[in-house]
């Protein structure tokens, strides 16, 4: 297993537009969490679904954010309309968490640019 | 609401030497988490080390420990021996234990420089 991989690494968009983020988590984990970061913040809590069913939901998250996790495997994160404000850090991260084992594992992140 | 404040923006430390970075926290509950995350400029972020707060005896990792009070809700780490590899943001994070919820709350971090 590689761990936690995100797609894209990277994505300029004009405002506006559509963007969707991919999210493959490790395979056995059952929890998956999206979160934002922007510069000089730390990440900011936006969703999490334990396997296919999405558990809690951020007040951040608009109605212009959408997330979904297929099958409790990877789960994809869709903002319509993009605005100057989304510009950030979308972080994905898994876990397992049975007994001692607890910890987040979190991907590489998807930098989103909105011009 | 719970709270996490990391008051120190930036630290510096010396190859091979010792530093703490800060990290209080704000709640009501009795039972929690907290933990370190390493973010190298790369972005992936890696867990450092974890405390459980029913815990009294403080949690280390090779070179990593933290001192837990939590009565003070302080939740402090330290990095003994320096490497240029710990140059990164340091993200202190708190995870509720009993509340139902598995979403962290992180402080705003520290970026910490080694110089050689």
């Amino acid at each position: 297993d590689t761990g936690v991989s995100q797609d894209p690494r990277h994505k300029i968009t004009k405002r506006g537009q559509n963007v969707t983020f991919r999210c493959d988590p490790i395979s056995e984990h059952n929890r998956l969490y999206w979160y934002r970061q922007t510069l000089g913040q730390g990440p900011e809590f936006l969703t999490y679904f334990q396997n296919e069913a999405q558990l809690e939901k951020s007040r951040l998250l608009s109605d212009r954010f959408s997330a979904e996790r297929p099958k409790g495997s990877f789960s994809t994160l869709e903002i319509q309309r993009t605005e100057q404000g989304d510009s950030a850090m979308y972080l994905c991260a898994s876990s397992l968490e049975t007994g001692r084992n607890y910890g987040y594992t979190f991907g590489s992140g998807t930098r989103l640019t909105v011009v | 609401a719970q709270t996490v404040t990391q008051s120190q923006p930036e630290m510096s430390v010396q190859e091979a030497e010792t530093v703490t970075l800060s990290c209080t926290y704000d709640t009501s509950e009795s039972d929690y988490y907290l933990f370190w995350y390493k973010q190298p400029p790369s972005r992936q972020m890696i867990l450092v080390i974890r405390q459980e707060a029913y815990k009294q005896q403080n949690a280390t990792e090779n070179r990593f420990s933290v001192n837990f009070q939590k009565a003070a809700k302080s939740f402090s780490l330290k990095i003994s021996d320096s490497q240029l590899g710990d140059a990164a943001m340091y993200f202190c994070a708190y995870r509720s234990r009993t509340s139902g919820t598995y979403k962290y709350i992180f402080g705003t971090g520290t970026r910490l420089k080694v110089l050689a």
